[in-house]
Order: structure tokens, then sequence, then C-alpha cells
């Protein structure tokens, strides 16, 4: 069945630590997403990326970096200068925007929580 | 004026009735728009896809109101398996001769608890 897989599911960082999330979807999807989710807040945008090796930074990137160099990759690194990583990190991929198409929606993998040791 | 916004509830309602939120979005260009279901601790999926003045689907609704900027989602004889977080995503309008990026504003969500 096509996809999107988030690894691992649960995840604990040291300080001044660098962790990577893996996302990997095998949906032929063009673009993918890494959102941040806080209890009781909603989705905020950290990178996006539409298409291989290319990428753009969300609303707050800052303390994480991203890399795309496979249409099925988009691992996100959390770097020790992120000074409040605890969250709910939800990675997600959609179909190419094309001129004249619809809106597409995205579709998301199961999430890593990210907690600080 | 926020993005997207919708009130966060809880709504509490009994098994059986029917319950609707509404969500209001500041820019009048967007087209169409999706409601997404998040249960606690889990990821977003997508429950429904709005692409003209509304949309149906057994027991939800969806109604776009484009001259108040609002839409409303209306679920009826509510489960219990209907208790999540529904999350109201417009999305940004297509550019002519441009590539679009895809990115979509999702609102902080309303919380719906189904009471038996």
């Amino acid at each position: 069945d096509g996809g999107i897989t988030q690894s691992p599911k649960y995840l604990f960082r040291k300080e001044g630590q660098n962790v990577t999330l893996s996302c990997e979807q095998n949906l032929n999807h063009d673009a993918m997403y890494w959102y941040r989710q806080d209890p009781g807040q909603g989705l905020r945008l950290i990178y996006y990326s539409q298409i291989v090796n290319d990428f753009q930074k969300g609303d707050i990137a800052e303390g994480y970096s991203v890399s795309r160099e496979k249409k099925e990759s988009f691992p996100l690194t959390v770097t020790s200068a992120q000074k409040n990583p605890t969250a709910f990190y939800l990675c997600a991929s959609s179909r190419t925007i094309r001129v004249a198409a619809s809106n597409q929606p995205q579709h998301f993998g199961d999430g890593t929580r990210l907690s600080i040791l | 004026r926020k993005e997207v916004e919708q009130d966060p509830g809880p709504f509490n309602v009994p098994e059986g009735a029917t319950v609707a939120f509404n969500c209001t979005y500041s820019n009048s260009a967007s087209q169409s728009f999706f409601w997404y279901r998040q249960d606690c601790r889990k990821e977003p999926k997508l429950l429904m896809s709005v692409y003209s003045s509304g949309n149906e689907d057994g027991r939800f609704t969806a109604q776009l109101n484009r001259a108040s900027q609002y839409i409303s989602l209306l679920i009826r004889d509510s489960k219990l398996s209907d208790s999540a977080t529904y999350l109201c995503v417009p999305c940004p309008p297509l550019v002519s001769g441009s590539s679009n990026t895809g990115k979509l504003i999702f609102g902080q969500g309303t919380t719906l608890q189904v009471k038996p």
C-alpha cells in the first residue's frame, strides 16, 4: 500500500545534540512538508519542498534543516540551535500543483514525538 | 485577522445529535477547502474536499459561504467515533502562469466530544 512512513515514532534528544527524523513516501508525490504541532495547538510549517533538490523555509525554520536528495525522502534535522524541540512532528506529501489544476490535499505520516532528556 | 479561525471548543454533544462548526478565512480568493480530522495524538486525515459551494459525504456536509468568508461542517447523527478535532484548511488561490507552492494553512481545529 502507498503511504508515508515516519521514523522513529518516539525520539529523545540530549542537550546539544542534533537528531534526524526520517520521512519516506511511495506515493510518487513531488511535494513534501514538515510541520510541528505543540499540545493544544495547530500545525506550523517548518520546511517544504516542491521538487527534488529544492526546499523552502516555512514559518518556523530556525533551528531546523532539511535535504531533498531523493523524491521519496525528506529528512528533518532538529539541531542544537532549536531550544524548544519537544513537539509532535508531522511529515506530509502532496501531488505537485500545476496551473489550472485544483489544490491538492496533503497526506500525513503518523508522526514522530520528540522529547528532551 | 488570522488567515483561518476556528472555535476550539470543545463541543460536547450527545450521541445522535447534529452539530455544526464554522471556520472563517481571511483570503477572499480562496477557492477550495479541505476538512481534516485529527484524533488525539494521531496525524490529521483528510475528511472532505470542497471545490465549489459545498460537498456532502454521508453524515457529513460542508457548506461554503463565500460572501461571508466562512465554511461550515455539519455532522448529522453523531457517533461516539466522531469524537476528534476537525481542522479547516482554506487553500490559497492558484496563480495562472506560475507554479503554486501547495502550501496549506491549517486552522487550530475544533474539538468535538460525542457522549453516550
